[in-house]
């Protein structure tokens, strides 16, 4: 069965850092998005990606979140500067088209120290 | 943010069905209900989808009203696997699933 592939599983970084969270989405699914879920709390969504371009961000996705899909098969979130209260999992998620279910990785948990 | 409301926990004995309501009185005629669940801290786990008809696939049964103000997601014979945060959603639009707090349902052997 196709799946969704994220790396690191575990991403332990220093305040101030920059990290990088990578995401393999499906192969012909057209629709990139990445969640996050602080420790007990609900699953968040911060940015939708289509067609090379952001379609939809939370006001969580502030100017430190960025996204690139740089060579048609990856799909990054970065953070530029981590703060402590970027510590959560990150989820990548993907679907194929409008209506379709949607493909979640198994996550990245940050831990910014 | 989310159009459902769901009870935060439930309790099923394993073997029995487990019956997971979700009221989404607001959904406009467009919109799906949708369900995922999510084991422990693991990723979201597509269970099943509908528009107005009642479906089944290999995991579960979605029982939707006529009047598509609620629906009911039935797994037939809970295992202690299915233990979970169980999400019901509607969306009509593909740029986002936006998840409230869901049920949380306990297997009980």
């Amino acid at each position: 069965e196709p799946e969704v592939t994220q790396t690191p599983s575990h991403q332990v970084t220093q305040m101030g850092q920059e990290v990088i969270l990578r995401c393999v989405p499906i192969s012909n699914h057209l629709y990139f998005y990445w969640y996050r879920q602080i420790l007990g709390q609900k699953v968040e969504f911060l940015v939708s990606f289509y067609n090379n371009e952001i379609s939809e961000k939370s006001e969580i996705f502030d100017d430190q979140f960025s996204v690139e899909r740089p060579d048609g098969s990856n799909f990054t979130l970065k953070i530029r500067s981590t703060k402590l209260e970027d510590s959560a999992m990150y989820f990548c998620a993907s679907i194929v088209d409008g209506n379709t279910e949607a493909f979640f990785g198994q996550g990245t948990r940050l831990t910014v120290v | 943010d989310a159009k459902t409301t769901q009870p935060p926990s439930m309790d099923c004995a394993e073997g029995r069905a487990a019956n997971l309501p979700c009221n989404h009185s607001t959904i406009s005629g467009n919109e799906y209900v949708y369900w995922y669940r999510q084991i422990h801290s693991q990723g979201p786990q597509y269970i099943i989808h509908g528009l107005k008809n009642n479906e089944t696939n290999e995991m579960a049964s979605l029982i939707i009203t006529e009047d598509r103000k609620s629906s009911t997601l039935i797994l037939p014979h809970a295992t202690l696997r299915d233990t979970a945060v169980y999400y019901c959603i509607v969306e009509t639009s593909y740029d986002k699933v936006i998840f409230g707090p869901g049920t949380s349902l306990s297997v009980i052997p």
